[in-house]
């Protein structure tokens, strides 16, 4: 089994490009989420999703774009990059709201 | 007052030894609870969940929950240098998961 999986690994942008996160998990969960996780910050909330077609923002939504066309697919969109994004991304999912996340391996995002 | 506090460490202990990880929290509406692992440069991979108060236990590995003083614990009986990783608990209240910021372990050899 996959469970959930990101591409790419690692990425360096400059200022003020855009790039997609992606994420896809084969665990056919409901629920998929993105966090950034900062050293010593703990993981922060960007987007999330309950299901096809619907998305919410997180804790710290500004700077990101998500959409959910399919159960199995949850892209996280920079469309300004800028260096406060510098980061590693996670893509998490869950069968339901009250279940334990799965998370993939992360995106490390450098801004330059 | 946050939601759920975790002693960020680092916490070494010798190879062998019993190591107890812990977590507070604040809110009484918690229901469920979780314990996951991470290695660098890789995502949270979950070790326990339980949603009840009392201990549950997984090889080497006892969660422990007590609702009334709202304090979990991980214990890892027999510890060896592969358990050194972060260790991360998490709780679910009205489908919203909040997660401690983590404890960085180090088992020495």
């Amino acid at each position: 089994n996959a469970g959930v999986t990101q591409t790419p690994k690692f990425r360096i942008l400059k200022i003020g490009q855009s790039m997609t996160l992606q994420c896809a998990q084969d665990m056919n969960h409901n629920y998929m989420y993105w966090y950034r996780q900062d050293p010593g910050m703990g993981l922060k909330l960007i987007y999330y999703s309950v299901g096809a077609g619907i998305t919410d923002k997180g804790e710290v939504p500004n700077g990101y774009n998500v959409s959910r066309s399919t159960t199995e697919d949850f892209p996280l969109r920079l469309e300004l990059a800028a260096p406060s994004q510098t980061s590693v991304y996670f893509c998490a999912s869950s069968y339901r709201g009250d279940q334990p996340q799965h998370f993939g391996d992360g995106t490390r995002l450098s801004i330059l | 007052q946050k939601e759920v506090e975790q002693d960020p460490g680092p916490l070494s202990v010798p190879e062998g030894a019993i190591v107890s990880l812990n977590c507070t929290y604040s809110n009484s509406a918690f229901q469920y609870f979780m314990w996951y692992r991470q290695y660098s440069r890789k995502g949270p991979e979950l070790l326990m969940y339980t949603y009840s108060s009392g201990n549950k236990e997984d090889g080497r590995f006892t969660a422990q929950v007590d609702k009334s003083s709202k304090y979990i614990s991980l214990f890892i009986r027999d510890s060896q240098p592969s358990d050194s990783a972060t260790y991360l608990c998490a709780m679910i209240r009205d489908d919203k998961i909040i997660f401690g910021k983590g404890t960085r372990l180090h088992i020495l050899p």
